[in-house]
């Protein structure tokens, strides 16, 4: 067990819709990543949040918005769903930038 | 532009049996970090290691073991006496903090090492 939780674990939903997934990082770390894993694109990062600022992002289209709150729990909001949408979703935490990451057990989004 | 390259996509062994999984990374940075991940069957992905780029020493954990040479820009992950539970796809990833303000990490394709009894 990391220490990371994601909610939900499966999420099944039709395209055009939103969804939310939901993170809770490591006792202590401050920073919250995001990566979607999906089969053609392999792991790829999204967006990090530190202390429940935006430190920096990747390929995060602009459908898909996250922000972290002062709990310092974090939500990735993705919306105007497609099938490519379709991965598992990833959240990792860690106390400090170049740190180990540690990761959730994911989010399993399925459009259709 | 940095890149983690596994050119390894499927490795099968026998139980018992040694096995390298290859990693070859680019960066302009001086100061970067490697990492290995696994991710088994069931889909999370697990820790590893963490090397930076100014420790070159090799790191034995285990049955586990890594070399990491800058020279060849390589950072390679073996099994000893690899066994069924080591089934799974292993994640090299590199980091650049220096020069990226962040510590994402970019992740190679990924190895899925299955090793059979």
């Amino acid at each position: 067990d990391s220490g990371v939780t994601q909610t939900p674990k499966h999420l099944i939903t039709a395209t055009g819709q939103r969804v939310t997934l939901r993170c809770s990082p490591r006792s202590g770390d401050l920073s919250v990543y995001w990566y979607q894993q999906s089969l053609d694109q392999g792991l790829q990062f999204l967006i990090q949040y530190y202390n429940g600022e935006e430190r920096a992002k990747g390929n995060i289209l602009e459908r898909f918005s996250a922000q972290q709150f002062p709990d310092l729990h974090s939500e990735l909001n993705l919306s105007s769903l497609e099938l490519g949408d379709s991965a598992l979703y990833f959240c990792a935490s860690s106390p400090r930038v170049a740190y180990e990451q540690y990761f959730g057990p994911g989010t399993r989004l399925t459009v259709t | 532009a940095q890149k983690v390259t596994q050119a390894q996509t499927e490795i099968s062994v026998v139980e018992k049996e040694d096995v390298t999984l290859d990693c070859v990374y680019e960066t302009r940075d001086t100061t970067y970090y490697l990492f290995w991940y696994k991710q088994p069957p069931s889909g999370e992905l697990v820790f590893l290691i963490r090397r930076n780029s100014f420790d070159e020493q090799n790191e034995i954990s285990g049955r586990y073991s890594w070399n990491f040479q800058k020279s060849t820009s390589s950072f390679n992950f073996t099994i000893t006496a690899s066994q069924v539970v080591d089934s799974a796809v292993y994640f090299c990833a590199l980091s650049e903090p220096s020069s990226s303000n962040t510590g994402k990490l970019i992740f190679g394709q990924g190895t899925t090492l299955q090793v059979k009894p």
